[in-house]
């Protein structure tokens, strides 16, 4: 199986700040990698696809890049809404669709 | 749009069972595979089960098989999860998720 490890585990920013989510899968999985973002009692909302794919409606602040085993999420300004727990998931290994732990995105 | 109704959960005792369904509109059901995923209270997010289309090919994770059924109904656009034999570490929020759509999902409580 799979496995996605996701760095940093927890992070802590301002308002304002650039800040950049990895995730690294145990082999090659091409660019079949999402993004989610998820709030308390939420459920996760997708963010990026195909690593790279910005989905419709998401502010351009946010973007992926990667593809293989390195992917990287990165927000360029960030947003008092955007403090929320974020995590990655590949698509490369049906049906095992495996997720990264989760980074939580703390205000500082 | 697209949209996926979770319903079914509740609390229920250790070793008692407990059917999950979803509901789905927006496209085309029986087209897709469909997943269980969930998620433990301050937890992470935990692949459960999946089925293929057409409903001839199942998988679970390791530590629900034998006591978990995927299952789905194509002529009514709805999947199911059966749980029997339920453990405290069943304790989640329940998601079906189609790809990148999620449903809101669904509480499971097991406890005495």
């Amino acid at each position: 199986a799979i496995q996605l490890t996701q760095s940093p585990s927890s992070l802590s920013a301002s308002v304002g700040d650039r800040v950049t989510i990895t995730c690294r899968a145990s082999q090659g999985i091409g660019s079949a990698l999402a993004w989610y973002q998820q709030k308390p009692g939420k459920a996760p909302k997708v963010l990026i696809y195909d690593a790279s794919s910005l989905e419709s409606g998401v502010p351009s602040r946010f973007s992926g890049s990667g593809s293989g085993t390195d992917f990287t999420l990165t927000i360029s300004s960030l947003q008092p809404e955007d403090f929320a727990t974020y995590y990655c998931q590949q698509f490369n290994s049906y049906p095992s669709y495996s997720f990264g732990q989760g980074t939580k995105l703390e205000i500082k | 749009q697209v949209q996926l109704v979770e319903s079914g959960g509740g609390v229920v005792q250790p070793g008692r069972s407990l059917r999950l369904s979803c509901a789905a509109s927006g496209f085309i059901f029986s087209s897709y595979a469909m997943h269980w995923v969930r998620q433990a209270p301050g937890k992470g997010l935990e692949w459960v089960a999946a089925i293929s289309y057409d409903g001839n090919n199942k998988y679970y994770v390791d530590s629900v098989k034998g006591r978990f059924t995927i299952s789905r109904d194509n002529s009514k656009n709805t999947l199911y999860l059966q749980m029997n034999s339920l453990r405290a570490e069943d304790t989640a929020v329940y998601y079906c998720a189609r790809d990148l759509i999620w449903g809101q999902g669904t509480m499971v409580t097991v406890s005495s």
